[in-house]
């Protein structure tokens, strides 16, 4: 069974960086690509990107692309965003999730990222 | 980007009844529309994917349609847990997309 589980909250100041993992059990990270999406208080969902498990190339989403980093460490079996540059404006939870034949399939539990200064 | 419209913003009906969720897209999508079900507190949860495709473990209730720039997730027979934020994804074209919602209220 697939599963994903995330660290924890985060409270950042602006302008620092911040780090999230999202460890994955029940399958490799190989196997299925790994998107990440995030939603701010009262917004919608927003995807930032994803990392493709075959051939490990990475897509941005414009809006994120100068300021996000995802890696993966296969043999930890974790997946991690890194966003820098942090505003309030990034003040979200964040969540993982598999790509399963391009279906979002399992997703992580969210976790939240709070910028204040 | 591809905008994705839900409507009505918010459902109230009875258990037993037939909820019939709407996502309109601001383009031809194909068949690349997917639904997921949102909880407070829990981790989003795919019910459809490819327009009409239950995910795994997903009962027969949940029924998605549509094609082009319209689609529709139908759940009959309400129960009391249906009651959640609904949600539509497209992934035709990056950057993938998200509806703003749909709240299902069963009373």
């Amino acid at each position: 069974q697939v599963q994903l589980v995330q660290s924890g909250a985060e409270v950042r100041k602006p302008g620092a960086s911040v780090k999230v993992s999202c460890k994955a059990s029940g399958y490799s990270l190989t196997t299925y690509g790994m998107h990440w999406v995030r939603q701010a208080p009262g917004q919608r969902l927003e995807w930032m990107g994803w990392i493709n498990a075959g051939s490990g190339n990475i897509e941005y989403s414009q809006k994120f692309q100068d300021r996000v980093t995802m890696t993966k460490e296969t043999s930890a079996s974790t997946a991690y965003m890194e966003l820098s540059s942090l505003r309030s404006e990034d003040t979200a939870v964040y969540y993982c999730a598999t790509d399963q034949a391009g279906a979002l399939g399992s997703w992580g539990q969210g976790t939240l990222v709070s910028v204040s200064s | 980007d591809i905008v994705l419209t839900q409507s009505p913003g918010t459902l109230s009906l009875s258990p037993g009844r037939s909820a019939t969720l709407s996502c309109w897209a601001s383009q031809d999508i194909n068949n690349a529309m997917s639904w997921f079900q949102y909880k407070p507190g829990q981790a989003p949860r795919l019910l459809i994917f490819d327009v009409s495709i239950r995910a795994s473990g997903i009962p027969t209730r949940f029924s998605g349609s549509g094609s082009g720039t319209d689609f529709t997730l139908t759940i009959s027979s309400l129960e009391p847990d249906d009651s959640a934020l609904y949600f539509c994804q497209q992934r035709f074209a990056w950057p993938i997309t998200f509806g703003q919602g749909t709240r299902l209220e069963i009373k």
